[in-house]
């Protein structure tokens, strides 16, 4: 069974700019979970979809948003693009979202 | 919500001794706790994890205990190698039904 792939796997952007970031689970799993690590902060909990609907968020700001589609496959976006956003952004699947989840190799994204 | 506090930092120990990282939870809700490692430039993985109606879990020389009452879990790793360097993260999931993780745990051992 394929595990979490996400792309791009790295990303430069410049201050201003939007980026999205897409991840497809594996196979079965309904619930996608995206999260961002950085050095000082570990790992933050964005959101979470589950059957295309967001069913948990984090304490970020409105510029994170995200989708789920039919097939599971979710993409992140964020907008208006600022330099404390430079991050590793993971995304992990599960069954149900209850249970153990599964991590893709992350979205390096730097903003310069 | 779900505050997870992690310690220590950094942790050191030599090659065969044992290491135990530590993780306190707030959400007396919280019925799910996972433990991943993370090795440089790889994504973390589960390595062991446990939930709320069991206080101890082992799994070769890994070792998750769990304190309800005190709203604490440990994990322990015996007979340390040196591929059990990396970034150890322990995570509790809530009412809130989010997985919240600890700050982390970089473990070296020296041989």
């Amino acid at each position: 069974k394929a595990g979490v792939t996400q792309t791009p796997r790295y990303l430069i952007k410049t201050r201003g700019q939007q980026v999205t970031l897409s991840c497809s689970p594996i196979s079965g799993h309904r619930s996608v979970s995206w999260y961002q690590q950085t050095p000082g902060q570990g790992l933050q909990f964005l959101f979470e979809y589950f059957s295309e609907t967001q069913r948990n968020k984090g304490n970020f700001p409105g510029r994170f948003s995200g989708r789920q589609f039919s097939n599971s496959r979710s993409e992140m976006n964020v907008s208006t693009l600022e330099l404390g956003d430079s991050a590793l952004y993971l995304c992990a699947s599960s069954l149900a979202g209850w249970d153990e989840q599964f991590f893709g190799p992350g979205t390096r994204l730097t903003v310069l | 919500g779900e505050n997870v506090e992690q310690h220590p930092s950094t942790l050191s120990v030599q090659e065969g001794d044992s290491a135990v990282i530590k993780c306190t939870y707030s959400d007396s809700a919280s019925n799910y706790f996972p433990w991943y490692k993370q090795e440089l430039g790889k994504r973390p993985q589960l390595i062991i994890d446990i939930r709320s109606n069991v206080g101890e879990k082992k799994d070769q020389r890994i070792a998750v205990t769990l304190n309800k009452t005190a709203k604490h879990f440990s994990l322990h790793i015996t007979e340390t190698q040196p591929e059990d360097s990396a970034v150890y993260f322990c995570a509790a999931k809530g009412g809130a039904q989010k997985l919240v993780f600890g700050q982390g745990t970089r473990l070296t051992i020296n041989p």
